[in-house]
């Protein structure tokens, strides 16, 4: 059963750091790219980043880049969110979901995690 | 970057009425597209793939169809169990990926 765990999520002031973690199991978890996705409170759903089966390629939504690094270890099947400079619009819940394959190509998202919450206030 | 718009943003609905949700995209997008059902305090689950292919586990009550910019998520027959939150997914423009706004589907 393919399950995916997230963690680390928590209270911080704005302008700290908080990583995010996402511990993956019932898949072979370095087959598979990885997404970050996120909710602010009462909003909809944000793409935030991706990363590649093997780590080498990683992409960011505007709203978070330079300040957010996602990164993997495929040794502990598990998934990172590195986010810095946090801001107020950084408060949301954090899910980790795993990016489909359809014959080959990119394909949405066919699992994701619980979510955790990151609170940005001081 | 690919724009989708959602409509409605929300609508209420009695069990037993055929709902139906629609997704805009604002370029072509050819099939790829999913929908994803979020329940309160939960994560989404996804629906639909490449437009119209049923995921499994998913009742048959769930379809979905179209193709380029215009797509549409039906519930046949809606059941209490369906009141939640719907959305739309691009991943055309792989890895710059869109959700739709949102549909909000309320009991009448």
């Amino acid at each position: 059963e393919v399950q995916l765990v997230e963690s680390g999520g928590g209270l911080v002031q704005p302008g700290g750091s908080l990583r995010l973690s996402c511990a993956a199991s019932g898949f072979t978890f370095s087959s598979y790219a990885m997404h970050w996705v996120r909710q602010a409170p009462g909003k909809g759903l944000e793409y935030v980043s991706a990363i590649s089966s093997n780590g080498g390629s990683t992409y960011y939504a505007n709203s978070v880049k330079g300040r957010f690094t996602i990164s993997r270890d495929n040794s502990k099947n598990t998934l990172y969110l590195q986010m810095g400079s946090l801001r107020a619009e950084d408060m949301a819940v954090y899910y980790c979901a795993r990016g489909d394959i359809l014959t080959g190509y990119p394909n949405g998202f066919d699992y994701w995690g619980q979510g955790t919450l990151v609170t940005v206030s001081s | 970057d690919i724009q989708m718009t959602q409509s409605p943003s929300s609508l209420s609905a009695s069990v037993g009425d055929r709902v139906t949700i629609t997704c805009r995209a604002s370029q072509g997008i050819r099939n790829d597209l999913g929908w994803y059902q979020q329940k309160p305090g939960k994560a989404p689950k996804r629906l639909i793939y490449a437009a119209s292919s049923l995921q499994s586990g998913v009742p048959s009550r769930f379809s979905g169809s179209g193709s380029g910019t215009e797509f549409t998520l039906t519930i046949s027959s809606l059941q209490p169990e369906d009141f939640a939150t719907y959305y739309c997914l691009q991943h055309n423009s792989y890895p710059l990926l869109t959700f739709g706004g949102g549909t909000k589907v309320e009991i009448k």
